[in-house]
């Protein structure tokens, strides 16, 4: 069964540090996965995306994040915090032979501080 | 780009009514539509593969007949809640595959729709 987890309900980070938001997946086949963000009461947005290529993937508002086989990790990283980036953020992958369906992990909610 | 729309942002609506969200996608053809739903700071969980043309496709545990699904046109699919029931509120949330050259089929995701049922 394909799968996404996203291990911390919630992260917190002073703002200017460096931020980590940890997914790891479970796919047979080659993974397509992606990283949403979704702002209070809104849709999501998307972030990044990893196919095939280069395993580290940049994405919008500077954000990337950092495909890794052997662990099957996609974790997202940005190298200095805004407190805007305050959010709730979402690993996906995209389920082989599905029609396109997205799997999403349970969701990380990052909080930026002053 | 890729926009999709959603209407109405919100709505509230007495138990026992209907209620119809639609989804449309703004510059591009979709074909294949997605609804979900969405807890409080919770996951999407998907509740139905909208197919232009055709019946759509329920994931296990989602009512068709309460959850009435309609993809009548490339760039319209619709949500309809029927006979809501307090339980139903929840912010739905649709997507809508990307299929022209280049876009890797990825999905576009609208703006959600909360529903309050009273």
């Amino acid at each position: 069964a394909q799968s996404v987890a996203q291990p911390e309900d919630q992260v917190n980070v002073a703002e200017g540090n460096p931020l980590t938001v940890k997914c790891t997946y479970s796919v047979s086949g080659n993974p397509y996965l992606f990283w949403y963000v979704q702002y209070p009461n809104r849709g999501l947005q998307f972030l990044l995306k990893y196919i095939t290529g280069d395993n580290l993937v940049k994405g919008s508002y500077g954000f990337e994040a950092e495909f890794n086989k052997s662990q099957t990790s996609f974790h997202l990283k940005k190298p200095s915090a805004l407190v805007s980036d305050s959010a709730l953020y979402f690993c996906a992958v995209r389920a082989a032979n599905q029609g396109g369906k997205l799997i999403f992990g349970q969701g990380t909610e990052l909080s930026v501080k002053p | 780009g890729a926009v999709v729309s959603q209407h109405p942002s919100w709505v509230i609506c007495k138990s026992g009514t209907s209620v119809k969200i639609e989804c449309r996608s703004l510059d591009f053809q979709a074909t294949t539509m997605f609804w979900y739903r969405q807890f409080p700071k919770q996951s999407l969980m998907l509740m139905a593969t909208s197919n232009e043309g055709s019946k759509a496709t329920y994931e296990q545990g989602v009512e068709k007949d309460k959850f009435l699904i309609n993809h009548a046109s490339l760039t319209l699919s619709t949500l309809t809640v029927t006979s809501a029931h307090p339980e139903d509120s929840s912010f739905y949330i649709c997507s809508a595959r990307d299929f022209r050259q280049g876009a890797d089929h990825e999905q576009y995701f609208g703006p959600g729709t909360r529903l309050t049922v009273t």
